[in-house]
């Protein structure tokens, strides 16, 4: 069991420029969740996955958020048109089951920097 | 709505000292979870403990206790003998609605264990 990662560690880009996260679950877990988590706060839902399809997406996702998690493995979260408030921390977690209750396993998380 | 309330923003205590962490949440359903996160400062969230709502009984890991009562809303986290290297930020979460498992995040508390 590798636990879950995510790529890149660290992305610094430039206001407008379109960014991509990608994060790998722990193999065989069913749900993978996305988070934002600012600097002094928790962090807060954005979408998840149950398998390939994208169940719930938080009114924090604008439309220049997009999730994908083709056949059901790995995910991409792609934020076009970066903005400064886009600055935050990215993290992902998978679990296991298919209902709630289930503990979510972190990764690393990506920290976005937007200058 | 679902809330998670961590008062305590920062705790200080010296090393041995046992510390309390306060949670506080709310929710209209009847079936739930909560559950405890640390966040060290290395930046992965890693889960310490889930607990469902019909399950009152306290539990003890180690040197960790944790006390859910549903008549107060509360789930609190004592560390008993503390070290320095619990020294992290703790966050408590519940599971949002609709069975998602999308957790519900408080604003985690900064402790902070000097020798």
């Amino acid at each position: 069991d590798t636990g879950v990662s995510q790529d890149p560690r660290h992305k610094i880009t430039k206001r407008g420029q379109n960014v991509t996260f990608r994060c790998d679950p722990i193999s065989e877990h069913n749900r993978l969740y996305w988070y934002r988590q600012t600097l002094g706060q928790g962090p807060e839902f954005l979408t998840y996955f149950q398998n390939e399809a994208q169940l719930e997406k938080s009114r924090l996702l604008s439309d220049r958020f997009s999730a994908e998690r083709p056949k059901g493995s790995f995910s991409t979260l792609e934020i076009q048109r970066t903005e400064q408030g886009d600055s935050a921390m990215y993290l992902c977690a998978s679990s296991p089951g298919l209902a709630e209750g289930y503990e979510q396993y972190f990764g690393p998380g990506t920290r976005l920097t937007v200058t | 709505a679902q809330k998670v309330t961590q008062a305590q923003t920062e705790i200080s205590v010296v090393e041995k000292e046992d510390v309390t962490l306060d949670c506080v949440y709310e929710t209209r359903d009847t079936t739930y979870y909560l559950f405890w996160y640390k966040q060290p400062p290395s930046g992965e969230l890693v889960f310490l403990i889930r607990r469902n709502s019909f399950d009152e009984q306290n539990e003890i890991s180690g040197r960790y206790s944790w006390n859910f009562q549903k008549s107060t809303s509360s789930f609190n986290f004592t560390i008993t003998a503390s070290q320095v290297v619990d020294s992290a930020v703790y966050f408590c979460a519940l599971t949002g609605s609709g069975n998602t498992g999308k957790l519900i995040f408080g604003q985690g508390t900064t402790l902070q264990v000097k020798p």
